[in-house]
């Protein structure tokens, strides 16, 4: 149980196109969603909030406006990178949570989805 | 600001020995605790989970947790060089954002 899937697992674009990240949870309805970015030995940080059917709670420093994010049923949420320039490029990883297991506040991670920016 | 400290390694041990990773957090209303492992290139994968003071045991893995020394553990017993990644201590207070540990990366020498 507790499955989390991402699409795409990895996607290049050009600069100045925008990108759609989708994040599922398979076995479960989750009514939050977690949105975070990875650099390359760096540790994970976090970059919005996301609630099923309300507006999503970004992390100081994170432009709302650039990273769109959507929770509208309770198991997909995406992740819109707009106007993507090179220093956008990160792994991109998603997870959610189980409100209805014993341990709820565990999170599951998605396998990530790698974008590049060129 | 919530912290999550964690020695950053390697910490090297041979096969079959026991890994030992620690990890200090700051804020004292934090009420669950999470290890995480993560291969290079792939996302966490959430190995233990605490809440409680004392020892939790999964297969070869112990965590340990003492609230009063703000101080979570993970023991991993009979290592195997599979074990080789980094791992990510990670805590939350009553379900909220976790507040992750930059990482401890073990490897395991056959």
């Amino acid at each position: 149980g507790a499955v989390v899937s991402q699409h795409p697992s990895w996607v290049i674009c050009k600069s100045g196109t925008s990108v759609k990240i989708e994040c599922r949870s398979l076995d479960f309805q989750a009514t939050t969603m977690f949105w975070y970015r990875q650099f390359p030995k760096q540790s994970l940080m976090l970059m919005a909030t996301s609630n099923e059917g309300s507006k999503a709670t970004y992390e100081q420093g994170v432009e709302k406006d650039k990273f769109l994010i959507n929770h509208a049923s309770l198991t997909l949420s995406t992740l819109t990178v707009t106007s993507a320039h090179p220093e956008d490029s990160s792994f991109y990883i998603c997870s959610a949570r189980d409100p209805w297991r014993q341990s709820s506040y565990e999170q599951y991670f998605g396998p990530g989805t790698r974008l590049t920016v060129t | 600001q919530k912290e999550v400290e964690q020695n950053s390694g390697p910490l090297s041990v041979p096969e079959g020995a026991i890994a030992s990773l620690n990890c200090t957090y700051s804020d004292r209303g934090s009420q669950s605790f999470f290890w995480y492992r993560q291969y290079s290139g792939k996302s966490p994968e959430l190995i233990m989970s605490i809440y409680s003071n004392g020892d939790k045991e999964d297969g070869r893995f112990t965590a340990q947790l003492n609230k009063a020394s703000q101080y979570v553990s993970l023991l991993i017993r009979d290592s195997q060089p599979s074990d080789s990644a980094t791992y990510l201590c990670a805590a939350t207070e009553y379900g909220n954002k976790l507040v992750f540990g930059a990482g401890t990366i073990l490897r395991v020498k056959s």
